[in-house]
This record gives structure tokens, C-alpha cells and sequence, in this order.
């Protein structure tokens, strides 16, 4: 109940393509959605995050969709780069009022052709 | 933004030696923060979360005389392989969170850029 399935494993797109990224989890407790975005050698970087009491979330070229009822939450990269090209991984976390345990997808390595 | 420097970010060292890895919050007081191994192409492995002035709680499997962990102050806690063994190579990653007063919810983890230990 703790796991958070991420898929696909590896994405190709071409330069100013979408970027698609699937997340789906079991725990109900969870309430906070984050993604990461790591390059080699590099520790993970917050990208974008949600709640489930929102839908959406859009931070420029990135945009979280949420589905609370299907349990399940996407990372959609619009207009994708080669600069993208790293490793995602999407999270999840229960509710608290300090640092709480994050639950970590396998992760995604996308590349982006130019 | 938040920053966490991960201190150093290579150690190669010999097979029985004590490796001690540094994790700094620069900008904020880290009230907990959280280990991490991760292997390659692999997802990050949570090793143990510490409060500040707590002990580490660790991970089911992970040897708490293996890796000690001290969280001695809201900025600093250190992460110390004792006599490292070959398998003990890998990339550990440090992260930290702050606790706000009067704000329900999760604040956020802000990552250390790691460090890659190579025991020979």
C-alpha cells in the first residue's frame, strides 16, 4: 500500500514535444504529490508539486493533472527540450506538519531529441 | 530556494575504512532530514529520517551500527559509513525539510547533490 507506480520506465520525444508521465498510487493517507527532476551525478530537484484538492497545477512548460478518484497524477512537459532530458520521479507523501517520509516512484529517464 | 550542500560529493577509500558524509541546509533551519541510497538507473531508498537532537529512526534492513547517523543541530547532520566494505559503494543523497508554525501540510524535501562513495 505504500507503492507508487511510475511509468513508463524510459520516454523518447522530440524536441517541442509532450512528455507524458504516469503516476498511480494505493495509500488514501497520501496528500501530497511531488515531482523531482534529476540529472546524472546530481541529487533530485523539486520540479512541481500538488494537493488533491486541486486538479491542476501548472508551473510554466510543466503541469501536474490529478485524478484523486483513480488515484493517479501525470507530469505533462509541454514544448520538451533537450535540457529536459533527465530522470523524473514522482512522490508521495501523508499528511504532516513537518518533513514526512516521502514514498518515491521508479522513476522515468526521458530524452528528449533535438 | 532552498539550499542543501552535501559534502563530499566523491569519496574513493580503502576496504575497513570509516567514510563520514556532511549534509548542510544553508538557507533554513532543517527540523528533519532524510537519507537516501540509490543505486544505478534505481529509484532512491529511504536509509533513516532524523529530527534535530533525536536519534535516526532507520529503515527495516538498514544496520544502525553500519550507518550512524547524528543530527546535531537544525543545519548539520552527518552520515557515517563505518568500515566500509565494497558493497557498501553507492550514491547516497541527503535531503532536508523545515517545520513552519501554523502551517498544515507537508513541507517540502530539498535534495544535497549527493555523494558517490567507491570502496575498493
Amino acid at each position: 500500500q505504500q507503492q507508487v507506480k511510475q511509468s513508463p520506465q524510459s520516454l523518447i520525444v522530440q524536441k517541442g514535444g509532450i512528455s507524458i508521465i504516469n503516476c498511480a498510487y494505493e495509500n488514501t493517507a497520501f496528500d501530497y504529490f511531488p515531482w523531482y527532476q534529476q540529472f546524472p551525478g546530481k541529487g533530485p530537484a523539486l520540479l512541481i508539486a500538488i494537493r488533491p484538492d486541486v486538479s491542476e497545477k501548472k508551473e510554466g512548460r510543466f503541469t501536474i493533472s490529478f485524478n484523486k478518484s483513480a488515484k493517479q497524477f501525470s507530469l505533462h512537459i509541454m514544448d520538451s527540450q533537450p535540457g529536459d532530458s533527465a530522470t523524473y520521479f514522482c512522490a508521495a507523501s501523508p499528511r504532516g506538519t513537518s518533513g514526512s517520509r516521502l514514498t518515491f516512484g521508479e522513476g522515468t529517464q526521458l530524452t528528449v531529441n533535438p | 530556494g532552498a539550499v542543501v550542500s552535501q559534502h563530499p560529493s566523491r569519496v574513493i577509500c580503502k576496504s575497513g575504512t570509516s567514510v563520514k558524509i556532511e549534509c548542510r541546509s544553508l538557507d533554513f533551519q532543517a527540523t528533519t532530514m532524510f537519507w537516501y541510497r540509490q543505486f544505478p538507473k534505481q529509484s532512491l531508498m529511504l536509509m533513516a529520517t532524523s529530527n534535530e537532537g533525536s536519534k535516526a529512526t532507520y529503515e527495516q534492513g538498514v544496520e544502525k551500527d553500519k550507518f550512524l547517523i547524528n543530527h546535531a543541530s537544525l543545519t548539520l547532520s552527518t552520515l557515517t559509513v563505518t568500515s566500509a566494505h565494497p558493497e557498501d559503494s553507492s550514491f547516497y543523497i541527503c535531503s532536508a525539510s523545515s517545520r513552519k508554525r501554523r502551517t498544515v501540510g507537508n513541507q517540502p524535501q530539498h535534495f544535497g547533490d549527493g555523494t558517490r562513495l567507491s570502496i575498493l
